[in-house]
């Protein structure tokens, strides 16, 4: 059970466009979804947390005008890149709390890569 | 929140037990430990939880001092396919709590 997908697994987009990633939980209701990014080498740094029904609450130093987040239903959340540049290429990961699960222990989707050219 | 350190790298062979140790000096009274294992191009998994003592489940053993100040994750007869990296998070219980990622350790099981 806990299952977290993410969709697409992989995406290639030119310097200026906006790419939508989406995160579902197929198995439980997320009221709290969360989006990470973690760049070569590196750890899993924490974007935003997102609320079913609510504006998300980002990590200072994200800009929310460019990582749109929408949660739209308790088994999805999407994270879009508005006009996205090269350095906005890495590992997009997102996470979801059950609420009949404990707040410590978090699932986790497969990842997406955006490479941004 | 409680930053953890946890070293950066381990080398192991197959077999073998590996034991992660992980130190939190500044945990407060209501945070949990949690540890995480992660492949590369992979979202991470779940490994094991707790509080104090000790914890085991079919895939590890978390042992826990009585000052909590410290952790350690034990990885019985590891195999290649537990080279991984782990990550240490010292999590509140308190709603849904934002997970912290330290740079966790590199373990590589040699055949």
């Amino acid at each position: 059970g806990a299952v977290v997908s993410q969709h697409p697994s992989w995406v290639i987009c030119k310097s200026g466009t906006s790419v939508k990633i989406e995160c579902r939980s197929l198995d439980f209701q997320a009221t709290t979804m969360f989006w990470y990014r973690q760049f070569p080498k590196q750890s899993l740094m924490l974007m935003a947390t997102s609320n079913e029904g609510s504006k998300a609450t980002y990590e200072q130093g994200v800009e929310k005008d460019k990582f749109l987040i929408n949660h739209a239903s308790l088994t999805l959340s999407t994270l879009t890149v508005t006009s996205a540049h090269p350095e906005d290429s890495s590992f997009y990961i997102c996470s979801a709390s059950s609420p009949t699960g404990t707040s410590y222990e978090q699932y986790f989707g497969p990842g997406t890569r955006l490479t941004v050219t | 929140l409680a930053k953890t350190t946890q070293p950066i790298s381990m080398d192991s062979y197959e077999g073998q037990e590996v034991n992660i140790t992980c130190s939190h000096n500044n945990i407060a009274t209501n945070d949990y430990i949690t540890w995480y294992q992660q492949f590369p191009s992979q979202g991470p998994r779940f490994i094991i939880q707790g509080y104090k003592t000790k914890v085991t489940n079919e895939v590890a053993s978390l042992f826990i001092p009585a000052d909590r100040k410290s952790s350690t994750l034990s990885l019985p007869r590891v195999s290649l396919s537990d080279t991984a990296v782990y990550y240490c998070l010292v999590v509140g219980n308190s709603g849904y709590s934002t997970l912290t990622f330290g740079k966790g350790t590199m373990l590589l099981v040699s055949p």
